[in-house]
């Protein structure tokens, strides 16, 4: 399952199905991005990160890809499992910037 | 361990109350964060700490009012609230602010009557 920018933030997969979640950022200057998790109820949670000289990092069972010539991010969830379920957040700064930005987030949700 | 605690989980204040939030992590970070969050939305920024020095303040109002007594911990005291400001609010911590990765805590729940 894949979804589309920031206008589809409901992504539906089946369980065991790879997903892949997309980021438009808006920084040109960005150069460090973040990948966090948030179940219902919690606080975000850190997945994986990457630097804007590295165009893919993986991690257990993920991925992020960097596309900086059309400034574009992507988290690949591979086979998917219930407990992947929880809203997606990318986050964007520029090193020294003190702040970071969030996308507007998206839901994935797991079909047994 | 990447932890960040915040207490209480819960919160639920009258209007003319006074209550405080509190946050504390033992990564040894020197930054410090507070954010706001409404349902469905992403976090936004209210303040920023650095070395137990206020950095950043978001444009919050006044009747926010953060503190950081030390390293190792961050309060926000509440006065005089608003019933939109009923939100998840989250601390987060970090190495520095040199564009490292923040560690959110899991957010106290405010409800403000």
């Amino acid at each position: 399952g894949e979804n589309v920018g920031l206008h589809l933030p409901t992504l539906s997969v089946q369980e065991g199905d790879n997903s892949i979640i997309n980021c438009a950022y808006s920084n040109s200057a960005s150069d460090y991005f973040i990948w966090y998790k948030q179940e219902s109820g919690k606080g975000p949670q850190f997945i994986i990160d990457i630097r804007s000289n590295m165009d893919k990092r993986q991690g257990q069972r993920v991925t992020v890809l960097l596309n900086k010539t059309v400034k574009h991010l992507s988290l690949q969830i591979a086979a998917t499992q219930p407990g992947d379920s929880a809203v997606y957040f990318c986050a964007e700064t520029v090193q020294g910037a003190q702040k970071l930005v969030f996308g507007q987030g998206t839901r994935l949700t797991i079909n047994p | 361990d990447t932890e960040v605690t915040q207490t209480p989980k819960h919160l639920v204040m009258g209007m003319t109350n006074k209550k405080s939030l509190k946050c504390e992590q033992h990564m040894g970070h020197r930054a410090m964060y507070w954010y706001k969050q409404k349902a469905k939305k992403p976090p936004e920024l209210m303040f920023v700490y650095s070395y137990e020095k206020l950095s950043i303040n978001e444009s919050v109002p006044s009747r926010f009012s953060p503190e950081c007594p030390n390293s190792s911990l961050l309060n926000l005291h509440l006065h005089a609230l608003q019933p939109e400001d009923s939100a998840l609010y989250l601390c987060a911590s970090s190495q520095d602010l040199a564009g490292e990765t923040q560690y959110f805590g899991p957010g106290t729940r405010l409800l403000v009557l």
